[in-house]
């Protein structure tokens, strides 16, 4: 299993600023990725972060809105940049072990206002 | 059409009872099938994965039916704190990403 710390775990931000969550993972994992968590639905994936490359973005996502970092296998970070009201969501962080189950952080819930 | 739907419920029961519910995917190429449960406001946990065979965890039985592409989940004795939302997930063998379905909220009363 794995263990994943995120942060910050929520945040009130101003409209054109810029947000960077961290996830930081207890053991070297294959994949990470992020998700994006709107109150009442389920969870959409903004990407897959690839250590030591670009992320693969999801359509409907772009790296200038949200870019991701993942330096190592055990840790990434996501920006969420230039935030509008619409940027208010949960941002969740998930490793997997291979093709096992997916690990999840605590969530940062973001407002926008 | 949605890669994995789920009946948003919700399903409410009383302690003690049976609720079962089921879940579609859209890809006959899937392969690893993971019943998640959320609780509000906090992050997805892994309830269960779901085996072609079919497997039980205590009062959680899951079962895999690959001709009509759906997964079910069936809580026997249910508890008050059995109360959440139920996420139905998929994966391809292929590809490491998984497809949430919405989620089935199950609530029990006293």
């Amino acid at each position: 299993s794995a263990v994943i710390s995120q942060k910050p775990s929520r945040d009130i931000c101003q409209r054109g600023t810029s947000l960077t969550i961290q996830c930081q993972v207890d053991s070297q994992v294959t994949m990470m990725f992020w998700y994006r968590q709107q109150p009442g639905q389920s969870l959409t994936l903004i990407a897959t972060a690839n250590q030591g490359s670009e992320a693969t973005y999801e359509s409907g996502f772009v790296i200038d809105k949200f870019p991701i970092s993942r330096p190592n296998l055990t840790f990434s970070t996501l920006t969420v940049s230039n935030m509008s009201p619409e940027d208010s969501s949960i941002y969740l962080c998930s490793a997997r072990l291979g093709n096992t189950e997916a690990f999840f952080g605590q969530g940062t819930r973001l407002t926008v206002v | 059409r949605k890669e994995v739907e789920q009946d948003p419920g919700p399903f409410n029961v009383p302690e003690g009872a049976t609720v079962a519910f089921n879940c579609t995917y859209s890809n006959s190429a899937s392969q690893s099938f993971f019943w998640y449960r959320q609780d509000c406001r906090k992050e997805p946990k892994l309830l269960m994965s779901v085996y072609s065979s079919g497997n039980e965890d205590g009062r959680f039985t899951a079962q895999l039916n690959r001709a009509s592409q759906y997964i079910s989940l069936l809580i026997r004795d249910s508890k008050l704190s059995d109360s959440a939302t139920y996420l139905c997930v998929v994966n391809m063998l292929d590809d490491y990403k998984l497809s949430f379905g919405a989620g089935t909220t199950v609530t029990v009363r006293a």
